[in-house]
């Protein structure tokens, strides 16, 4: 089965600084690539999604950008806000099923 | 919050008893899910469900069971056989192929 990696586990930013979630995955059938992100006690919400003919996506302070070949995607965050705490997943998939990674818990101090 | 429910949001059993989590949808979606979440952990997913009358395991499927009967619900029953049944359980649902999951609020199982 598909084995998913997060780095870093947690993350600690200053307002106003970039983030940046690296996800590895290993089965190269994987062709779905979300981040979905977690409030403290909430259900997972998607922020951004790419799909396999795409190198890179951007909505407003969002950013994933997707290396199929060494099977990795990662999500930039720019100027962030105390609103941006949260955890963030990962969860590369193919056809309806998602591995979901560990997740990384973010902080943004203000 | 519409679209996807779970019910009851917290629930208490005792050990050795068989209990059943809701999940209903008005998306009109043809998939659903069931995934588990530890503290401080990621989602697994338990069972899940492209069409009516037709389910396939997840990566941790042992110890509970599902059903279709309905394209808007898909009902999840933890078994007497799950050993570590405590844990939060989120319910999803998408249309088929590469799309969003849509995430109900969650259960919250507490087996003493």
């Amino acid at each position: 089965g598909e084995n998913v990696e997060q780095h870093p586990s947690t993350l600690s930013v200053q307002e106003g600084d970039s983030a940046v979630i690296k996800c590895t995955y290993s089965d190269s059938a994987s062709n779905y690539f979300p981040w979905y992100k977690q409030e403290l006690g909430k259900r997972p919400q998607l922020i951004i999604d790419i799909r396999s003919n795409v190198g890179e996506k951007k909505d407003q302070r969002i950013a994933v950008t997707l290396n199929k070949t060494a099977k990795h995607f990662s999500l930039h965050i720019t100027e962030t806000q105390p609103e941006d705490s949260a955890v963030y997943f990962c969860a590369p998939g193919a056809g309806n099923k998602l591995t979901f990674g560990g997740g990384t818990r973010v902080l943004v101090k203000p | 919050d519409g679209g996807i429910t779970q019910s009851p949001k917290y629930l208490f059993r005792k050990e050795g008893q068989n209990v059943t989590l809701s999940c209903e949808q008005n998306l009109n979606h043809d998939a659903m899910y069931w995934y588990r979440q530890d503290p401080g952990q990621g989602l697994r997913l338990i069972y899940y469900s492209q069409i009516v009358n037709d389910f396939q395991k997840g990566d941790i499927a042992e110890g509970y069971s599902v059903s279709r009967e309905k394209k808007e619900s898909f009902p999840l029953t933890v078994t007497s056989a799950q050993k570590n049944p405590t844990a939060f359980y989120l319910c999803a649902s998408s249309t088929l192929g590469q799309s969003e999951q849509y995430f109900g609020p969650g259960t919250r199982l507490t087996v003493t």
